[in-house]
């Protein structure tokens, strides 16, 4: 059975940092693209970027909304993927969602929500 | 960016009756993906590549469209239903998400 599960979430500072986890389990990990995705409260989810799977490089995407301050990696041994936030931003509020890709985003998480306020 | 509108943006339906939520796209798309998200859950894939349902999915729904334009059918309304539905695009970075349509049960 296929499984996400984040961590990592909980309040922070506006300018603070923050990385969240997911934990992959039930495929072979390296094999997929991996993404993460947020959602603000009551709004359409957003896709924040990919890290692609071992045939294509671990090579990485980012939306133009979060480049340069969000870095997504992976940890292949470990069927591990993380989402490196800085300087956050209240707007950057909402819950977070790694998820896969298969033909759509076929499994996602149970979310992880981060607060960005002082 | 590509930029999904959804309509509407609210609707209800009695259980047996049919609905159709609309994606229209500001420029041409390859497909379209379809998305169901009830109250305190995460999202789940309905329709991947426009018009095929994912697993699990009654085939009660159904999706269509092509170019700029793409539908979200549900042919007889039942009360599981009732949810928020999102349409999106996978044609490009940034890959988005429409506003979503909240379908709730008459």
């Amino acid at each position: 059975e296929v499984k996400l599960l984040e961590s990592g979430g909980g309040l922070v500072q506006p300018g603070g940092s923050m990385r969240l986890s997911c934990a992959a389990s039930g495929f072979t990990f390296t094999d997929f693209y991996m993404y993460w995705i947020r959602q603000p409260a009551g709004k359409a989810p957003e896709w924040l970027g990919l890290i692609r799977n071992k045939a294509n490089g671990y090579t990485t995407e980012y939306n133009l909304s979060v480049k340069g301050r969000f870095t997504i990696s992976r940890d292949n041994t470990q069927n591990m993927l993380y989402l490196q936030m800085n300087t956050l931003r209240a707007e950057d509020t909402a819950t977070y969602y790694c998820t896969r890709w298969l033909g759509g985003f076929d499994y996602w998480g149970q979310g992880v929500m981060v607060t960005v306020s002082s | 960016e590509i930029v999904l509108t959804q309509s509407p943006t609210t609707t209800a339906a009695s259980p047996g009756e049919k609905v159709t939520i609309t994606c229209l796209a500001n420029s041409s798309v390859t497909n379209m993906f379809w998305y169901q998200q009830k109250s305190g859950a995460s999202p789940k894939l309905l329709i991947f590549s426009t018009s095929s349902l994912a697993s699990g999915v009654p085939d009660r729904f159904s999706g269509s469209g092509s170019g700029t334009s793409y539908s979200l059918t549900i042919n007889t309304m039942e009360a599981e239903d009732a949810a928020t539905y999102y349409c999106q695009q996978w044609s490009g970075n940034p890959y988005t998400f429409g506003a979503g349509t909240k379908l709730e049960l008459k």
